[in-house]
C-alpha cells in the first residue's frame, strides 16, 4: 500500500541552529505536500503546504522542498527557537483515494 | 479561524463499555476523520466521512463505528472498549479530501 517514511524520529539541535526533517512517499501522482507541527497538549496544526507545481516554498523560518524524481520532501527551520519543540508530521494524500497518510513523527528538541 | 472541537480531553472507561467519543467543526467543511495516535506510528486513520450519513473505512477501523447525522458533528463509537484501544484519538475537518486538514485537541482514552 501507500506510504509516507519520515527521519528522523527523534532531532536535538541548539537553539540557533538549523533543522531537518526528510520524508519520502510511494504515490508519485501525489500532489499536495503539507507538513503539520503538534505541540504538547494540542492538535497538529499546518505550518507550510507545497504543491507539486513548485519545488522550494519559504514562509519565514520555515521551508519546504520537494523533489519530485526521487518522491521526497523536507522541512526546514532555520534559527530555532525553543518555541519549536514540537512534534512535526509530514503528510501526502493518497490519489484516487479518499486520505491522507500521515509520516510517523519527529520529536524536535530545541536546546536553549 | 477554523475550529474543532472534541467533547472531552480525557477519558477513563472500563472493558466492555460502549464509548463515544463526539467531535464538532464549525467551518460547514464537507469532509470529517477520525484518526488514533500511538508512539512511533503517527496518525492512523479510522473512519471519514465525505459528507452528512456518508462513510469510508480508513485503515484500522476494527472495533469502532461513526455516525454523522449533522455536517458539523462526527462521532467516533467504541462499541466494547478493549485495552488496546488506549491511545490518543484526534478528530479533524477539511474543505476537501486531499487538502489542509484542521484538528481537534483530542481525546486521551485510557481504558482499564
Amino acid at each position: 500500500g501507500e506510504n509516507v517514511e519520515q527521519h528522523p524520529s527523534t532531532l536535538s539541535v541548539q537553539e540557533g541552529d538549523s533543522a531537518v526533517i526528510k520524508c519520502t512517499y510511494s504515490d508519485s501522482a501525489s500532489n499536495y505536500f503539507p507538513w503539520y507541527k503538534q505541540e504538547l497538549g494540542k492538535g497538529p496544526q499546518l505550518i507550510i503546504d507545497i504543491r507539486s507545481n513548485v519545488g522550494e516554498k519559504k514562509d519565514q523560518r520555515i521551508a519546504v522542498t520537494l523533489n519530485k524524481t526521487a518522491k521526497h520532501f523536507s522541512l526546514h527551520i532555520t534559527e530555532t527557537q525553543p518555541e519549536d519543540s514540537a512534534v512535526y508530521f509530514c503528510a501526502a494524500p493518497v490519489t484516487g483515494g479518499f486520505k491522507t497518510i500521515f509520516g510517523a513523527g519527529t520529536r524536535l528538541f530545541v536546546k536553549a | 479561524d477554523v475550529k474543532v472541537t472534541q467533547s472531552s480531553r480525557y477519558l477513563v472507561k472500563r472493558t466492555g463499555e460502549k464509548v463515544f467519543l463526539e467531535c464538532v467543526q464549525d467551518m460547514d467543511h464537507e469532509n470529517m476523520f477520525w484518526y488514533r495516535q500511538d508512539p512511533g506510528l503517527g496518525l492512523r486513520l479510522i473512519y471519514f466521512s465525505y459528507d452528512v450519513k456518508m462513510k469510508e473505512k480508513g485503515d484500522i477501523p476494527e472495533g469502532y463505528s461513526v455516525s454523522r447525522e449533522k455536517k458539523e458533528r462526527f462521532s467516533l463509537i467504541l462499541e466494547s472498549a478493549s485495552t488496546n484501544q488506549t491511545s490518543m484519538y484526534l478528530c479533524a475537518s477539511s474543505p476537501s479530501l486531499v487538502k489542509t486538514q484542521y484538528f481537534g485537541p483530542g481525546t486521551r482514552l485510557l481504558v482499564l
